[in-house]
C-alpha cells in the first residue's frame, strides 16, 4: 500500500517557466511533509517543508502548497533553471520527528 | 570531507556472500538511518536508531542486520546476500529537534550476481 504517491515519473520544462511537482497522500495522519531533491551520485538534500498548520510554504524559488482535505501536496519553482534538473522526491510523516515515508520521486529535465 | 561518509561506494558480490555497508558521520546527530533505493520504487526504510542503544525494524529489514557502534557509527549488514538485494542504499542522519531533515550520504551502489 503506498501511502505517498507521486504519479508523474518525469516532467519535462523550458528554463524560466514553471515547474509544478504533485503529490498525494492516503495516511490521514500525515501531518508534515518534506520534499528532497537528489541529483545522480549523490544522496537527497533537503529543500523545503511544510507542516499541516499551514497551507502554503515559501523559500526563494519554491513554493510548497498543501491541500489537506485533497491529501495533496505541489511543489512550485518558478523560474525553472537548468540546474533544477533532478529527482525530487515527496516525504510525509505523523509529526516532525517520525519515520519518513518517501513517494517514488518524479524526474525534473529543465531544457535550456 | 562528507558531513555522513558511506564505505564502500560500489561493490559487487555473489549469492550467498556476507556484506557490510559501513556508515560514519561528522553532524554529531544522534538518529541515523538506512534507505534502499530501487528504480521506480523511491525510498525506503529499512532500519533506523535514535541513539546508541536504540535499533528499530523499517519497513523493509527482512534479510538485513544492523550494528549501531557508536554514536557517529552505523553498519549495514546483509548476511546472505541474494540477486533481489541489488539496489543502491543510503545512509542518512538527523536529530530530534531537526523535524525531519536528514542529511544523507552519497550512497552504496551493491550488485549481487
Amino acid at each position: 500500500d503506498q501511502q505517498v504517491k507521486q504519479n508523474s515519473p518525469s516532467l519535462s520544462v523550458q528554463e524560466g517557466r514553471i515547474s509544478i511537482l504533485n503529490c498525494d497522500y492516503t495516511n490521514s495522519m500525515f501531518d508534515y511533509f518534506l520534499w528532497y531533491k537528489k541529483y545522480p551520485a549523490e544522496g537527497p538534500t533537503f529543500l523545503i517543508s511544510i507542516s499541516s498548520i499551514k497551507d502554503k510554504n515559501e523559500d526563494g524559488r519554491f513554493t510548497v502548497f498543501l491541500n489537506k482535505s485533497a491529501k495533496h501536496l505541489s511543489l512550485h519553482i518558478v523560474p525553472s533553471q537548468p540546474g533544477d534538473s533532478a529527482v525530487y522526491f515527496c516525504a510525509a510523516s505523523p509529526g516532525s520527528n517520525y519515520k519518513l515515508t518517501f513517494g517514488k520521486g518524479t524526474l525534473l529535465t529543465v531544457n535550456p | 570531507d562528507a558531513d555522513v561518509t558511506q564505505t564502500p561506494r560500489n561493490r559487487i558480490t555473489k549469492t550467498g556472500k556476507r556484506i557490510m555497508l559501513e556508515c560514519s558521520q561528522t553532524k554529531g546527530h544522534d538518529r541515523m538511518y538506512w534507505y534502499r533505493q530501487d528504480p521506480g520504487l523511491g525510498l525506503r526504510l529499512i532500519y533506523y536508531s535514535f541513539d546508541v542503544k536504540d535499533i528499530n525494524k523499517g519497513e523493509i529489514s527482512d534479510g538485513y542486520s544492523v550494528s549501531r557502534q557508536a554514536q557517529a557509527k552505523f553498519s549495514l549488514s546483509l548476511e546472505s546476500a541474494i540477486p533481489n538485494q541489488t539496489a543502491l542504499y543510503f545512509c542518512a542522519t538527523g536529530t530530534e529537534s531537526g523535524a525531519n531533515v536528514l542529511t544523507f550520504g552519497a550512497g552504496s551502489r551493491l550488485t549481487v550476481l
